[in-house]
């Protein structure tokens, strides 16, 4: 299983755009990349997934380069209601595979 | 739709006693999660049902540690006796089917042992 790794935390203010990027060296080829989002006292839910190129859905969108190295989650126009945490798994999850989540980012936006 | 229900939302006993959590998952969702969260960290997958037959329990610590999907509907995995280290939020999540990468998670059981 591809290991992943994203900032521990980071900060923003309200209306600022948010990328955040996750690190996927090992990523195999029938891997996916999925972000989940999680408020405090709730469960993880599920944002965006994505193979290769840009995927967009109303809450982000996912940047993914040619070689898939990386990803990039961003946010658009955040608000304080954002402040989560972030996790960017990799697997292939669609083919009998787990969800492996990692410590994740916090994002903390500020008014 | 309604979500995944978890009962109960908090509890809190001693180390040496024996605790369940229950898990109705969304309707017609075939395979079915735990996960223990510890506070700081993500979420463990601890066990993974299709209906009522087990998928995977590798990371479930089976000395102490039970579940069960009986009818291949509701869940209730259970601990005994409990450690201190098992104080965490138990999570359940459901899916339409194996492996999907798009799971639905309840709000979670927090259990603090003293």
């Amino acid at each position: 299983l591809a290991k992943t790794t994203q900032p521990i935390s980071m900060d923003s203010y309200e209306g600022q755009e948010v990328n955040i990027t996750c690190s996927h060296n090992n990523i195999a080829t029938n891997d996916y990349i999925t972000w989940y989002q999680q408020f405090p006292s709730q469960g993880p839910r599920f944002i965006i997934q994505g193979y290769k190129t840009k995927v967009t859905n109303e809450v982000a969108s996912l940047f993914i380069p040619a070689d898939r190295k990386s990803s990039t989650l961003s946010l658009p126009r955040v608000s304080l209601s954002d402040t989560a945490v972030y996790y960017c798994l990799v697997g292939r999850y669609n083919q009998g595979g787990k969800l492996i989540f990692g410590q994740g980012t916090e994002l903390s936006v500020k008014p | 739709e309604a979500g995944v229900a978890q009962s109960p939302r908090y509890k809190i006993i001693e180390k040496r006693q024996s605790v369940a959590f229950w898990c109705n998952p969304i309707s017609g969702h075939a395979t079915l999660y735990w996960y223990q969260q510890i506070l700081g960290q993500g979420p463990k997958l601890l066990i993974q049902f299709q209906n009522n037959g087990v998928v995977d329990d590798s990371q479930l610590p089976k000395d102490r540690f039970s579940a069960e999907r009986l009818k291949g509907v509701d869940s209730t995995l259970k601990i005994q006796p409990a450690k201190l280290e098992d104080s965490a939020v138990y999570l359940c999540a459901s899916s339409p089917d194996r492996g999907s990468y798009e799971q639905y998670f309840g709000p979670g059981t927090r259990l603090t042992v003293t």
